[in-house]
This record gives C-alpha cells, sequence and structure tokens, in this order.
C-alpha cells in the first residue's frame, strides 16, 4: 500500500511564527506535491518537486518555501505564519503512471 | 484552458440506490489523464481511478464503475448499491500531459447515504 504520512493532524500557530509541515512516502516516488485546500476555493497547488532539490512553484507559492532534501521527503515551510494562511495542507506524491496519492492532512490554524 | 465541472453540488440517496456522479473536463490537449478521488470526512484524500486518455474503456471495481466518453468530454462515475460508508465528497480532476505535475480539480460533489 502506499503510504503518505504527514507530521501532524492538527497544528495551532501563532502569527508570524515560522511553520514547518512534514510529509514523507515510503514508496519511492519522484514526484512530491502540496496543496492547500480551503471552501469555496477548492484543492489549489503550492509547490511540487520531481527531484531531490528541484523544487516548482504552483499557483499560490506566495508566503510558502519547501524543501527537499531526500527523495522520500518534502517539507512545506510558512516563513511567517499568517491568518490567511488558516487551511487544510495535503501533501501528496506520485510516480510515472501512478498516484497522485494523498497523505492525511494537516489542519493549520494561525491566530 | 483546462476546466473541470462538477455540477452536482450535493446528492442524498438512500442505502442500496445507485447513484452517479458527473464530471465534465475542458482540455485542448489530446494526451491527458483523469482521475477520481473521495475524501470522508477525517479529510484524507483517497485515490480511487487514474485513466489516460486514450483508454476509452469504461472501469469496473467492485461497486464503482466509471463511464469515460470523450465525445463528450466526461468521466462519470457510478456507485452502484450504495452503501453509509460511500457518504464523502467526491473529486474528479484532470492533468494534462505536458505538465502532468498539475491537476485541476472539481468542486466536488457530496455524496450522502442514508440508512
Amino acid at each position: 500500500d502506499v503510504k503518505v504520512t504527514q507530521s501532524s493532524r492538527y497544528l495551532v500557530k501563532r502569527t508570524g511564527e515560522k511553520v514547518f509541515l512534514e510529509c514523507v512516502q515510503d514508496m519511492d516516488h519522484e514526484n512530491m506535491f502540496w496543496y492547500r485546500q480551503d471552501p469555496g476555493l477548492g484543492l489549489r497547488l503550492i509547490y511540487f518537486s520531481y527531484d531531490v532539490k528541484m523544487k516548482e512553484k504552483g499557483d499560490i507559492p506566495e508566503g510558502y518555501s519547501v524543501s527537499r532534501e531526500k527523495k522520500e521527503r518534502f517539507s512545506l515551510i510558512l516563513e511567517s505564519a499568517s491568518t490567511n494562511q488558516t487551511s487544510m495542507y495535503l501533501c501528496a506524491s506520485r510516480s510515472t503512471g501512478h498516484g497522485p496519492y494523498f497523505g492525511p492532512g494537516t489542519r493549520l490554524t494561525v491566530t | 484552458a483546462q476546466k473541470v465541472t462538477q455540477a452536482q453540488t450535493e446528492i442524498s440517496v438512500v442505502e442500496k440506490e445507485d447513484v452517479t456522479l458527473d464530471c465534465v473536463y475542458e482540455t485542448r490537449d489530446t494526451t491527458y489523464y483523469l482521475f477520481w478521488y473521495k475524501q470522508p470526512p477525517s479529510g484524507e484524500l483517497v485515490f480511487l481511478i487514474r485513466r489516460n486518455s486514450f483508454d476509452e474503456q469504461n472501469e469496473i471495481s467492485g461497486r464503482y464503475s466509471w463511464n469515460f466518453q470523450k465525445s463528450t468530454s466526461s468521466f462519470n462515475f457510478t456507485i452502484t448499491a450504495s452503501q453509509v460508508v460511500d457518504s464523502a465528497v467526491y473529486f474528479c480532476a484532470l492533468s494534462e500531459a505536458r505538465n502532468t505535475d498539475k491537476l485541476i480539480f472539481g468542486t466536488g460533489t457530496r455524496l450522502q447515504v442514508f440508512p
């Protein structure tokens, strides 16, 4: 079974804090993604990576950065969290012809 | 431009009824991929199917079946003999071959199955 795990299911942070969301996949997938999901706006792609140390901007990269030091791990970083980044964050991974498969999501609240 | 439309916002059925969730897509590419995902109340997006544009065969997996019709740009999903555990939001998505890493999602259809 494909397994994508995310470090937290629920997270509460204060405005201005630096926030790390971690994602790990165990299927040796090349590509990994970060989406956010908001009511009325659906799922929007923030960043994706097709290899270690490689990253590409998605549709809404502003206010976020990413890190991929190892193939199985893709981190999303909020340099200075703001209330408009309160959202559900979903990580996914895929390989050629398979997926993408999503993790369980992290519901982030910024107060 | 690519677009995925799920016109049904919410559907309610009683257990054992069959239900079809509609998905209509727009793309200029001749090579593309279509997906269905299930999102139960727990929030996880569960992968159901991926279909490429050259494979128009219908697919059946247990109580689930998918009908892909290029002529009408539709990729509809049918659940036969629905169960309460099928209650979830279902998303249809599209990616184009020139940018397979970018999925365009529909707005989802909330399915409620009542006992």
